[in-house]
């Protein structure tokens, strides 16, 4: 079965860091572009990043740029976002994804979430 | 940066309806056009993609169409399990970017 777990969410004081985890399993991880996903509570969904399926490329959106790091490790199946500087507005639950290609980013297996809360 | 106009936010139908949501881009951005489906609580679910292709295991009551900056996303029969919100999302390669719209949220008259 092709499952996506994601881990290390929680509550962060405003400039804190946190590093989310997406652990993989049921597909050849390595020979695809992950991706991750927010949605702040009761809102729409926001395109957070991508990283290549070898870690050479990566992309942000303009609300984290600067701020949120993505990587990966193909040797364990699993996708990191890390995440530092946070604020308010970065509280939201955070969906790692995986798309029907390399550069068909179509979006077939989503992870349950992890919360992420940024308050004092 | 390609913006993304789905309308409407909200929509009541019965069962049996034919309902219909829309997309525009703010540019062309070809075939390149996907629609989700997220019930509360859950994570979306794809359901079309690259504009009309359904995704394997999705009802062919859904469908969806379009080019260029205009797309459309229809139920063809409203079943009462559709009730969710529904997210189109676009993407593009070079340069890589990826925006979702700001959904429409289906209810039940």
């Amino acid at each position: 079965e092709v499952q996506l777990v994601e881990s290390g969410g929680g509550l962060v004081q405003p400039g804190g860091s946190l590093r989310l985890s997406c652990s993989a399993s049921g597909f050849t991880f390595s020979s695809y572009a992950m991706h991750w996903v927010r949605q702040a509570p009761g809102k729409g969904l926001e395109y957070v990043s991508a990283i290549s399926s070898n870690g050479g490329s990566t992309y942000y959106a303009d609300s984290v740029k600067g701020r949120f790091t993505i990587s990966r490790d193909n040797s364990k199946n699993t996708l990191y976002l890390q995440m530092s500087s946070l604020r308010a507005e970065d509280t939201a639950v955070y969906y790692c994804v995986k798309p029907l290609g390399e550069w068909q980013d179509a979006f077939d297996i989503w992870g349950q979430g992890t919360m992420v809360t940024v308050s004092s | 940066d390609i913006q993304m106009t789905q309308s409407p936010s909200s929509l009541s139908a019965s069962v049996g309806d034919r309902v219909t949501i829309t997309c525009q881009a703010s540019q062309d951005i070809s075939n390149y056009l996907n629609w989700y489906q997220q019930k509360p609580g859950k994570a979306p679910k794809l359901l079309i993609y690259d504009a009309s292709n359904l995704e394997t295991g999705v009802p062919s009551r859904f469908s969806g169409s379009g080019s260029g900056t205009d797309f459309t996303f229809t139920i063809s029969s409203l079943q009462p399990e559709d009730i969710a919100t529904y997210y189109c999302q676009q993407y593009d390669n070079l340069p890589r970017a990826i925006t979702f719209g700001q959904g429409t949220r289906l209810e039940i008259k």
